[in-house]
């Protein structure tokens, strides 16, 4: 099974701030890496497809990058709806594997 | 409008069996591939099972032989029958489309059935 593993666990900041998650696979998934946003009491939601691929109707703010093993989320400027715990996942191969979550809080 | 809707949630024994619905509008369970996911109380996201519109079925080994995925085309809809339930599987479950358009990514959620597995 693929291991994905998130970093940082947790993370405070404050609106406005450009804010960098960071997710591993334990073995090349080449860009098959996607990222979910969940917010308390509710489902998942697709941010980024694809590694780099914005979803449709998710604000600009948000971008993906990377690519193998190495990935990154970046939120370029807080705004107070995006605190919330954030998760990669991959679909290289089954199991799907999601990473432990990273959870963003207001500083 | 496309969406998933989960039920057949609730407070359940150990050892018992429960089976989880999940119905689908605007679009074909058979024709997508078709996941579940769940969430214990406080925790991350575990991938629990996967039927390809092919028919095709994977499981997680946590639910190896106890649960079993199938759908209902007639019916669109999928579903989870757990079986031998534990204190672990205590969890929201939930139901997610992936799709081939997305780098298969989980691109529709339903809204999750609770599931309590406890005496």
């Amino acid at each position: 099974d693929i291991q994905m593993t998130q970093s940082p666990s947790s993370l405070s900041a404050s609106g406005g701030d450009r804010v960098t998650i960071t997710c591993r696979a334990s073995q090349s998934i080449s860009r098959y890496l996607h990222w979910y946003q969940q917010k308390p009491g509710k489902a998942p939601k697709l941010l980024i497809y694809g590694a780099t691929n914005l979803q449709s109707g998710v604000p600009s703010r948000f971008s993906g990058s990377g690519s193998g093993t190495d990935f990154t989320l970046t939120i370029s400027s807080l705004q107070p709806e995006d605190f919330a715990t954030y998760y990669c996942q991959q679909s290289y191969s089954t199991p799907r594997t999601f990473g432990q979550g990273t959870k963003l809080e207001i500083k | 409008e496309v969406q998933l809707v989960e039920s057949g949630g609730g407070l359940i024994q150990p050892g018992g069996s429960l089976r989880l619905s999940c119905a689908a509008s605007a679009f074909s369970v058979s024709r997508n591939y078709m996941n579940w996911v769940r969430q214990a109380p406080g925790k991350g996201l575990e991938w629990v099972s996967v039927m390809y519109s092919d028919g095709t079925i994977y499981y997680g080994d946590s639910v190896e032989g106890r649960f079993t995925i199938s759908r209902d085309n007639s019916k669109n809809k999928l579903y989870l029958q757990m079986n031998s339930l534990r204190a672990e599987d205590t969890a929201v479950y939930y139901c997610a489309s992936e799709t081939s358009r997305r780098d298969n990514a989980f691109d529709i959620w339903g809204q999750g059935t609770m599931v309590t597995v406890s005496s």
